[in-house]
């Protein structure tokens, strides 16, 4: 079955770009059909959407984020990426990729999810 | 504030049934059905339970159901265990012409 993992710092210094890249197992992003999804809960919050990216590139951010977002893929290693840049502590969150599913471009399903990683923005 | 509204907090003994509601509008929750709702432990990612109002995925107990009525969803769940306490979130479409995703707050189930 599709298994999905984050990876990167866990720790950013305030100003400074978070990157995080999620890697897919067990299916294809060139698949098409899915929504490949940033997702963050800030801590004893609830989910966030940040943005997706499908397999042909098409990208859509959450307009609060929209400025600082960047969401990229690699077909070629089954890897989609977050930049975040100029991060503040209010940045800290765990943050989650996932499987988005939907409709005319919007995903309303999320499964499977990563493990999520938490990052921190402190000096 | 999060674009779907749930209560913070249920709790019910074992053996009970419970319900989370997560309202909307017609924009998202009562203009579609496609409803769907997380399972999320401390300190673990969420579950899929729930989608499109009432299915369930491959795997997830039929003690888990959904329904709809209106601008609400609701997630029951019956023969409550121990294992089912964790927090719930609920999704849904949105034709918004700016939030392409949105999110319940969240509900803290307690098993007393």
């Amino acid at each position: 079955q599709v298994q999905l993992q984050e990876s990167g710092p866990g720790l950013v210094k305030p100003s400074q770009t978070l990157s995080l890249t999620c890697t897919v197992s067990g299916g294809s992003i060139s698949s098409g059909g899915y929504y490949w999804s940033w997702i963050r809960q800030h801590p004893g919050k609830g989910l966030e959407w940040i943005g997706y990216i499908y397999y042909s590139g098409s990208t859509y951010y959450n307009p609060s984020l929209k400025s600082r977002v960047t969401i990229s893929v690699d077909t070629s290693k089954n890897q989609f990426s977050l930049k975040l840049s100029s991060v503040t502590a209010a940045d800290t969150a765990v943050y989650y990729c996932a499987r988005g599913g939907g409709i005319a471009a919007r995903p309303y399903w999320f499964d499977p999810w990563g493990q999520g990683t938490l990052v921190t923005v402190s000096s | 504030q999060s674009a779907l509204t749930q209560p913070a907090s249920v709790s019910g003994s074992p053996g009970q049934s419970i319900t989370i509601s997560c309202t909307g509008t017609s924009s998202d929750v009562g203009g579609y059905n496609y409803v769907s709702w997380y399972q999320q432990h401390p300190g673990k990612a969420p579950k899929l339970m729930i989608y499109d109002v009432s299915n369930r995925p491959s795997g997830v107990s039929n003690r888990f159901s959904g329904s709809k009525s209106g601008n609400t969803a609701s997630l029951t769940i019956s023969g409550l265990q121990a294992e089912d306490e964790a927090d719930y979130y609920c999704s849904s479409y949105t034709s918004s012409s700016t939030l392409y995703v949105v999110f319940g707050g969240g509900t803290k189930l307690t098993v007393l």
